[in-house]
């Protein structure tokens, strides 16, 4: 069966370190997957999404990165993260081909990293 | 811009009634629909898919209607048990990506 795990799962940082949060699959090949972040009052905001390794779309400006350097594996980054940075960082994935309007992408969701930006 | 709403205030109601959450969306025109749960500090599971062409989808307790005409969906928990207490995502797709609501706090009071 397919599994999905992110790490850490909650991380206090200072304002202008670095991040890095990681996301594997296991139990599937070739899956898109996605960074959101869930903010306190708000909702699930997409960030990336990657069809495969190497590409990654970006859905909002912001000083984050995203990465997928093997087939299961998608890293959110930051050079130096701001206090605007702090929240709910969950990484999903899907297996549904891209650009069907009508093929629906269930996600899957991993158990989610708590950002604290001090 | 494309605009998700759902209930902001939480859901209060008594185990063994019917609970009906709301989403209503603007600006939009969704291939399919889908609802997830959201336990405090886990990542959503998904629960039901509906398409633009059904009106109707059921799962055990769980009942999902999709309004294209009036852009609304409403997510019916019949029976609900305390267990059933969670915040409850609609979500809107269209080609590549979901869009998700706010969510509203469902609490099944025993």
């Amino acid at each position: 069966s397919q599994t999905i795990h992110q790490w850490p799962a909650t991380l206090v940082q200072p304002v202008g370190s670095p991040l890095s949060l990681e996301c594997t699959v296991e139990g599937t090949s070739n899956p898109n997957l996605y960074w959101y972040r869930q903010a306190a009052g708000r909702g699930l905001q997409l960030l990336f999404y990657s069809v495969g390794i190497g590409q990654i779309s970006s859905e909002v400006p912001q000083n984050l990165s995203a990465s997928r350097p093997q087939d299961r594996q998608f890293i959110l980054s930051s050079k130096k993260l701001l206090l605007s940075d702090s929240g709910f960082y969950l990484c999903a994935w899907d297996e549904r081909g891209l650009g069907s309007r009508s093929g629906a992408n269930v996600l899957t969701f991993g158990a989610g990293s708590r950002l604290t930006v001090l | 811009s494309q605009k998700i709403e759902q209930n902001s205030e939480a859901l209060n109601i008594q185990e063994g009634k019917t609970a009906t959450l709301t989403c209503n969306y603007t600006n939009y025109s969704p291939a399919y629909l889908q609802w997830y749960r959201q336990d405090p500090g886990r990542g959503p599971v998904f629960l039901l898919l509906i398409r633009e062409n059904e009106k109707e989808k059921r799962k055990e307790r769980l009942k999902v209607t999709f309004d294209t005409t009036l852009k609304q969906s409403l997510f019916h928990i019949t029976a609900s048990q305390p267990a059933d207490s969670a915040t409850y995502l609609c979500a809107l797709g269209q080609y590549s990506t979901l869009t998700f609501g706010k969510g509203t706090m469902l609490l099944v009071s025993p």
